[in-house]
């Protein structure tokens, strides 16, 4: 049973568009919402991550809007470049909990930026 | 700090045979995991170790064993591999096995069984 889905699985856009990347979850116990960024023959790394409290969160060009009710979440990136082909990977976890520490990923989504 | 390590970074394997992943973190974190990423599929997780001493499963544990060799070091084992363990294995650790703790991914293992 899938926890959390991602879509699209791939995205191109152009140089400066916003692409959108889209989260559902079913387990309303999940508190804890991460995006992982993985380069072409590397590991995932954190990008950025929210808590379902707040509503928005940006980091510089990348931004996680967050609807509780709708159990949905969402990665903007703003003014996209080059440098942000990659796969990204949405998760949720929880804080408390016999597997805690476990995240939840989505099967990803493969983003490429046209020059 | 050179982080999360894993070691091969390639293995071919036939069907049948045995092998061990390695991963080592310096970073002193009490929490490590072991991944499988197939194409379309994300990343599920194989095994985990909350801390030092402790080892579970995950969502996909048949077919695999792992060893918490101390604080530092968590390794992968494929008793007899089938190409069904095609893939590329990812571990990874976190300070603390709480679902906030970031975690920290190594460069990967990509393994293929003929």
């Amino acid at each position: 049973q899938q926890q959390v889905k991602q879509s699209p699985q791939s995205l191109i856009v152009q140089k400066g568009g916003i692409p959108i990347i889209n989260c559902a979850y079913e387990n309303t116990a999940f508190d804890y919402f991460p995006w992982y960024q993985q380069f072409p023959g590397k590991g995932p790394a954190l990008l950025i991550a929210i808590r379902p409290d707040v509503s928005e969160k940006k980091e510089g060009r990348f931004t996680i809007s967050f609807n509780k009710s709708a159990k949905q979440f969402s990665l903007h990136i703003m003014d996209s470049q080059p440098g942000d082909s990659a796969t990204y990977f949405c998760a949720a976890s929880m804080d408390y909990g016999g597997s805690q520490g476990n995240l939840i990923f989505g099967k990803g989504t493969k983003l490429s930026v046209k020059p | 700090n050179a982080g999360v390590t894993q070691t091969p970074k390639f293995q071919v394997l036939k069907t049948g045979q045995s092998m061990t992943l390695q991963c080592a973190q310096d970073m002193n974190h009490n929490s490590m995991y072991w991944y499988r990423q197939d194409p379309g599929m994300g990343l599920r997780l194989i095994y985990y170790s909350a801390s030092e001493g402790t080892t579970d499963k995950g969502e996909v544990p048949n077919g695999y064993n792992v060893s918490r060799l101390n604080k530092r070091e968590f390794s992968l084992r494929l008793e007899s591999a089938a190409p069904s363990q095609t893939s590329v294995y990812f571990c990874a650790s976190s300070e603390n096995f709480s679902g906030s703790d970031t975690q920290y991914f190594g460069p990967g293992t990509r393994l293929t069984v003929l």
